[in-house]
């Protein structure tokens, strides 16, 4: 079946334009992560949704990032004001349920976002 | 709280030859241990996972890990580097909370023909 997909694969923008992620899961799947990868750094969390629950953004960096997942499927990250050291991939990963120590999160491809 | 360390960022191997990637845990309960391989302009594969089964765990394309406690250790080995696992493999933690996975760093492997 199809797995998690991502668009756009590359996104370059200038510093203070705002920045749309998306996200598709796999179908069913009901817990969404959004992740952040910089050069030479594993991988930062930013924000979870869970359901219809209200998604935990502990992680996100800052107010100018923002997420929102639409009918418990497909997720946008935001990011307003972008700055150069929002450059990364930023990977997502939907998983079958929460709170199982066994489950697996099934990545996709990443976005990787260059601002110049 | 749960971390990892991948003690090496870089892992040069010989085709043919074994592999070992090192990896060191802290958990302060029975954690969830997992691999994750990354292939260039790819997402993230799970190698293998760990869950308080059996401590040897296999894994897909001949890649496999040990569970010590006793070391806090779950290095990934396989006896023979094809040029196909060249990649970048990181080793995972499971926590607790929304932030329930914890990634190391990473370990760049590549393999010489």
């Amino acid at each position: 079946g199809a797995g998690v997909s991502q668009s756009p694969s590359n996104k370059v923008t200038e510093k203070g334009k705002d920045v749309e992620l998306r996200c598709d899961p796999i179908s069913g799947h009901t817990a969404l992560y959004w992740y952040r990868q910089s050069l030479g750094q594993g991988l930062e969390f930013l924000i979870y949704f869970q359901g219809n629950s209200a998604p935990d953004k502990s992680g996100l960096p800052s107010d100018r990032f923002s997420a929102e997942r639409t009918g418990g499927s497909v997720s946008t990250l935001t990011i307003q004001r972008t700055q150069q050291e929002d450059s990364a991939v930023y990977l997502c990963a939907s998983s079958l349920t929460f709170g199982q120590a066994s489950y697996e999160q099934y990545f996709g491809p990443g976005t990787r976002l260059t601002v110049t | 709280a749960q971390s990892v360390t991948q003690l090496d960022s870089h892992v040069s191997v010989s085709e043919g030859t074994p592999v070992l990637l090192r990896c060191n845990y802290s958990s302060s309960y029975s954690p969830s241990l997992f691999w994750y391989v990354q292939h260039p302009n790819k997402g993230l594969q799970l190698l293998l996972k760990y869950t308080s089964a059996a401590t040897l765990v296999k894994g897909i394309n001949g890649f496999e890990a040990e569970f010590k406690k006793s070391e806090t250790s779950f290095h990934l080995t396989k006896p023979s580097a094809h040029m196909s696992d060249a990649a970048e493999y990181f080793c995972v933690v499971s926590g607790t909370g929304a932030n329930n996975l914890f990634f190391g760093t990473g370990t760049r492997l590549t393999v010489i023909p």
